[in-house]
């Protein structure tokens, strides 16, 4: 059974850079599939924020793309989500996930999600 | 992008009567429509995809039907676990992927 489990800071001031990493086990990053991150306003809906694929080859969210970065650390079997210049629309909990396919991607594996408070 | 719309918002249902959600697509998605539970506090998990395949260890009171822009999620008799929200989305013409807004399944 395919687990991630994000880490990271929970409190954020603004203007700064949110950094969040989700480690996996049981698979090898290396292996395949695309990688991906998810947020959730409190009380709110799902966004996808960006996918990466093992190679490093990744896929933003365009209304993010000018303030993200995802990574892939394959000797960790381990990526990392950062978001710059972030707000108090920023607050929300993170998730990371696996999706099941390069061309027509669901997600199937989920991390327990990480919250991310902005605030000074 | 495909904005994806979900209704009702909220839905009161009784346990054991019927619970069907709906789920619009704004342009043809195929059948390419995933289904997500999530309960209060938890990560969402994995229903349905391919619009009618239930995922691995989801029980048959779940089915998932349509195609092209129309989709719905059918809870045959509603137990107690299933009380929660439900998301839609779309992964046939990504980026961006897309989750509608959900709908709330609570107790009548």
């Amino acid at each position: 059974q395919v687990q991630l489990q994000e880490s990271g800071p929970g409190l954020v001031k603004p203007s700064e850079t949110l950094s969040l990493t989700c480690a996996v086990s049981a698979y090898s990053i290396s292996s395949g599939y695309y990688w991906g991150w998810i947020r959730q306003p409190p009380g709110k809906g799902l966004e996808w924020i960006g996918s990466i694929y093992h190679n490093g080859y990744t896929y933003y969210n365009a209304s993010l793309k000018s303030r993200i970065t995802i990574s892939v650390d394959t000797s960790k079997n381990q990526f990392s989500l950062k978001l710059s210049s972030v707000t108090a629309a920023d607050t929300a909990v993170y998730y990371c996930a696996r999706l099941s396919g390069s061309y027509y991607p669901y997600f199937d594996y989920w991390g327990q999600g990480t919250l991310v408070t902005v605030s000074s | 992008e495909i904005v994806m719309t979900q209704s009702p918002a909220t839905l009161s249902v009784s346990p054991g009567e019927r619970a069907t959600l709906s789920c619009r697509a704004s342009q043809s998605v195929s059948s390419n429509l995933a289904w997500y539970q999530q309960k209060p506090g938890q990560a969402p998990r994995l229903l349905i995809y391919g619009a009618s395949t239930r995922a691995t260890g989801i029980s048959a009171r779940f089915s998932g039907s349509g195609s092209g822009t129309e989709f719905t999620l059918t809870i045959s008799s509603l137990q107690s676990e299933d009380f929660a929200v439900y998301y839609c989305q779309q992964y046939n013409n990504w980026p961006p992927l897309t989750f509608g807004g959900g709908t709330k399944v609570e107790i009548k």
